[in-house]
């Protein structure tokens, strides 16, 4: 069964503090990894890696993928407030299916 | 904002009654995937359509059901409702060679 892990669970750090959240995945057909962010209602798009070891980068959020170990980070650094939602990490199983992880709760605190 | 919508925003229904809920999708996009997302937990797949074939279908029962429309908008069905359906259900639309899905807003689904 496809699956997507991801920790911590729930993060709470302080503003300028910088963040990594993991996410691990076992699925049996790959074709790309994608990070949301999920405020209140709608998943917001961030990133979407498809090869390993290139890091996709946009201001303070960056993102790797590895498809050797099955993972993938997602860092913030300088955080702020805003930065404050779920992060949900996603598998595209070639178009059929978007497996989603449970999400990290990241609470910044001024 | 993504350009899916969907309506309406929230819904209250009793248990085994039927609901259907909808989404019109970002212009250009013709696929539309259906999520069923629990307080706390991350989207689980209902199905998916593209060109209003069922293209896909996640561990769901029968009872939930949907529609594609020529436009492209869509439907989600869900006969007998339990209160575990209570939820946030979530559409997003695609371009079919694209991986990337825009969300709409989601229904947010109370069953009493």
């Amino acid at each position: 069964e496809d699956k997507v892990v991801q920790s911590p669970l729930s993060l709470v750090v302080h503003e300028g503090d910088t963040v990594t959240l993991n996410c691990s995945y076992e699925v049996t057909n790959f074709r790309s990894l994608l990070w949301y962010k999920q405020e209140k209602k709608a998943p917001t798009f961030l990133f979407m890696l498809t090869s390993s070891g290139i890091e996709k980068k946009s201001g303070r959020l960056s993102s790797i993928l590895d498809k050797k170990e099955l993972f993938s980070i997602l860092n913030i650094t300088a955080t702020q407030t805003g930065d404050s939602a779920v992060y949900l990490c996603a598998v595209d199983n070639y178009g059929q299916n978007f497996v989603f992880g449970p999400g990290t709760r990241l609470s910044v605190l001024p | 904002e993504t350009g899916v919508t969907q309506s309406p925003t929230h819904l209250i229904k009793t248990r085994g009654q039927q609901v259907t809920l909808r989404c019109s999708s970002q212009s250009g996009h013709n696929t539309v995937s259906w999520y069923q997302q629990a307080l706390g937990q991350g989207p689980q797949f209902i199905f998916q359509y593209y060109r209003e074939e069922e293209n896909g279908r996640g561990n769901f029962p029968p009872r939930f059901s949907g529609l594609q429309f020529p436009n492209y908008s869509s439907e989600l069905n869900v006969n007998a409702l339990e209160l575990d359906d209570s939820a946030l259900y979530l559409c997003a639309s695609s371009w079919r060679e694209e991986d990337t899905q825009y969300f709409g807003p989601g229904t947010r689904l109370t069953v009493l």
